[in-house]
């Protein structure tokens, strides 16, 4: 098990353009997070599933962002017609226990670029 | 709402002094206080929590006391060395879940920098 895995590393893109990203889990984590950091800011939480069950969502998830995690396993997430306020970097955790007891494993994130 | 506030950097230090990295946060109850670390390069990684008042997180010779009357959860480490050269961040998990509560609310980090 290498850890959490996110692809791509970078995303150069036009503004209004779709981009989807994808996140691999560590194997047996049934907890997985989506969070935006942007440059000298703290990551910001942005939506979070148990298995497939997309539990929480933050405001900062507008209808432009949807994310997927179809079996409970990898999860994407899709941001459509691009903005360039979108630009950040893209970080996905993983996490295996219940709510008091967990640490989260961070992937290296993907750098979204939106021209 | 919930908010964290941690010292600006960057931090800049000779190697073997003693690290304090400030942290104070706002929040309803008691919430879990949690310090993660990312080297360069590399993902965030949990260096260090507290669940509750007084409990005191440690790791790697770090060390970080909740401390509700302050509602502070200063990072501190008696003699640090090159290899600690990373970004802190300082995070809280509000006290209850639902309703929106389960995410971490991060700092804006704290760069900090080990000369030899």
């Amino acid at each position: 098990d290498t850890g959490v895995s996110q692809n791509p590393r970078h995303k150069i893109t036009k503004r209004g353009q779709n981009v989807t990203f994808r996140c691999d889990p560590i194997s047996e984590h049934n907890r997985l997070y989506w969070y935006r950091q942007t440059l000298g800011q703290g990551p910001e939480f942005l939506t979070y599933f148990q298995n497939e069950a997309q539990l929480e969502k933050s405001r900062l998830l507008s209808d432009r962002f949807s994310a997927e995690r179809p079996k409970g396993s990898f999860s994407t997430l899709e941001i459509q017609r691009t903005e360039q306020g979108d630009s950040a970097m893209y970080l996905c955790a993983s996490s295996l226990g219940d709510r008091d007891h967990e640490k989260l494993f961070f992937g290296s994130g993907t750098q979204l670029s939106v021209l | 709402g919930d908010s964290v506030t941690q010292m600006e950097g960057p931090v800049t230090l000779s190697e073997e002094a003693f690290l304090t990295i400030n942290c104070t946060y706002t929040a309803t109850g008691y919430p879990s206080l949690f310090w993660y670390v990312q080297y360069p390069g590399e993902g965030l990684q949990l260096l260090l929590k507290a669940t509750k008042a007084d409990d005191k997180g440690s790791n790697k010779g770090f060390e970080a006391t909740y401390r509700k009357e302050t509602t502070s959860f200063h990072l501190e480490k008696g003699s640090v060395q090159v290899s600690d050269s990373a970004v802190y961040f300082c995070a809280l998990r509000p006290m209850y879940s639902g309703g929106g509560a389960d995410g971490l609310t991060f700092g804006k980090g704290t760069h900090l920098i080990i000369q030899p």
